[in-house]
């Protein structure tokens, strides 16, 4: 079975640096494309990032010079280094799972609250 | 970048009614468009991949259509369980892929 589980989020002061973990079951996270979603309290979807199998990475205008994707094939896991957050990075992080590069993202994790305040 | 434009951004309507949700992309897409369900609280569910694709699972009421910028969502018979949100999502260009603003279903 397909698992995606998050971790690693929590409230963090504006400036401050946070890395989020994503760790697949069910398949193999360096055969796909894995990226990170986002959703502001109340907002909408905002992609942020994804990593190809190739190791090929890329990020969203809003965090691109501040958040790092990146794996640990023998664990299984992406993660999202985060760092000089903001207060708009404020969102639930949702890992997502692409098995082409131009697929939908069909599975997801039950996502992690990343809250940055003072 | 691709931009895509839901409309409407928010929906009345009742038990047993058909609804369409409409998608516009900045440029053309081909059939590289996804459909998404979430719930409060809950992560998105992939609903309709390739414009018209039924995910696996996913009842068929739900239906997809179109190419190229113009795509439509649509409910044939609305269940109380489809009360949602929806989103469209393009995975045609190199990164960034962007979402639609989302559709907001409620009951009237």
């Amino acid at each position: 079975e397909v698992q995606l589980v998050e971790s690693g989020g929590g409230l963090i002061q504006p400036g401050g640096s946070l890395r989020l973990s994503c760790a697949a079951s069910g398949f193999t996270v360096s055969t796909n494309y894995m990226n990170w979603v986002r959703q502001a309290p109340g907002k909408g979807l905002e992609w942020v990032s994804v990593i190809y199998t190739g190791g090929s990475t890329y990020y969203a205008d809003s965090v691109k010079g501040r958040f790092t994707i990146s794996r640990d094939n023998s664990k299984n896991t992406v993660y999202l280094q985060m760092n000089s957050l903001r207060a708009e990075d404020t969102a639930v992080y949702y890992c997502a799972r692409d098995t082409s590069g131009y697929n939908p993202l069909d599975y997801w994790g039950q996502g992690t609250l990343v809250t940055v305040s003072s | 970048d691709i931009q895509m434009t839901q409309s409407p951004s928010s929906l009345s309507a009742s038990v047993g009614d058909r609804v369409t949700i409409t998608c516009r992309a900045s440029q053309s897409i081909s059939t590289y468009l996804n459909w998404y369900q979430q719930k409060p609280g809950e992560a998105p569910k992939l609903l309709i991949y390739g414009a018209s694709s039924l995910q696996s699972g996913v009842p068929s009421r739900f239906s997809g259509s179109g190419s190229g910028t113009n795509f439509t969502l649509s409910i044939s018979s609305l269940q109380p369980q489809d009360f949602a949100t929806y989103y469209c999502h393009q995975s045609y260009s190199t990164p960034p892929r962007t979402f639609g603003q989302g559709t907001k279903l409620e009951t009237k």
